[in-house]
């Protein structure tokens, strides 16, 4: 069965560095998302993602977010100087109709230290 | 906007017995709603969804869902817990096409 994939599963990084986290959505689904969970809060929308650009984003997806999907198969959130409350786990969703289900990666553990 | 309230943070059942996750929302039409599930160290997975074809809805593992909507309700049921059912459920309302999350509920199961 297809899945969503993400990569790396856990990723360390000092306050201030960039990070790229990775997702493979599936295949033929043509609308993509990030979400976050910050331990112990929601799981909070970030930003969707169709036709090679943003549809909407929240208001936590501010300057220092960005999203790519730089080929045919990947699609990247890059954080671009980050902040200790950036730690989260950050989950990639995909659909291949903006109203059916959304696919949910496993998710990628940030930790900013 | 629509959301959701989960109101039971913490479930706990004994093996063999029912499960009840209680969950209401808060629409202005109606809602396109979901149950997911997070084991630990796992991604989310889907159990069941609601779009409007029937009120009972089933989904896997044995899960079942009814959407009350004089009751703005859409609560879990189960009628037998199984100690691998233990893990967080999160209700979710689609909200022009993203997700609202609740807050989730922890189920423990007790052999």
């Amino acid at each position: 069965e297809p899945e969503v994939t993400q990569t790396p599963s856990h990723q360390v990084t000092q306050m201030g560095q960039e990070v790229i986290l990775r997702c493979v959505p599936i295949s033929n689904h043509l609308y993509f998302y990030w979400y976050r969970q910050i331990l112990g809060q929601k799981v909070e929308f970030l930003v969707s993602f169709y036709n090679n650009e943003i549809s909407e984003k929240s208001e936590i997806f501010d300057d220092q977010f960005s999203v790519e999907r730089p080929d045919g198969s990947n699609f990247t959130l890059k954080i671009r100087s980050t902040k200790l409350e950036d730690s989260a786990m950050y989950f990639c969703a995909s659909t291949g109709d903006s109203t059916d289900t959304q696919y949910f990666g496993p998710g990628t553990r940030l930790t900013v230290l | 906007a629509q959301s959701v309230t989960q109101l039971d943070s913490h479930v706990s059942v004994s093996e063999g017995t029912p499960v009840l996750l209680r969950c209401n929302y808060s629409s202005s039409y109606s809602p396109s709603l979901f149950w997911y599930v997070q084991h630990p160290n796992k991604g989310l997975q889907l159990l069941l969804k609601y779009t409007s074809a029937a009120t009972l809805v089933k989904g896997i593992n044995g899960f079942e869902a009814e959407f009350k909507k004089s009751e703005t309700s859409f609560h879990l049921t189960k009628p037998s817990a199984h100690m691998s059912d233990a893990a967080e459920y999160f209700c979710v309302v689609s909200n022009d096409y993203k997700l609202s999350f609740g807050a989730g509920t922890t189920v423990t199961v007790r052999a």
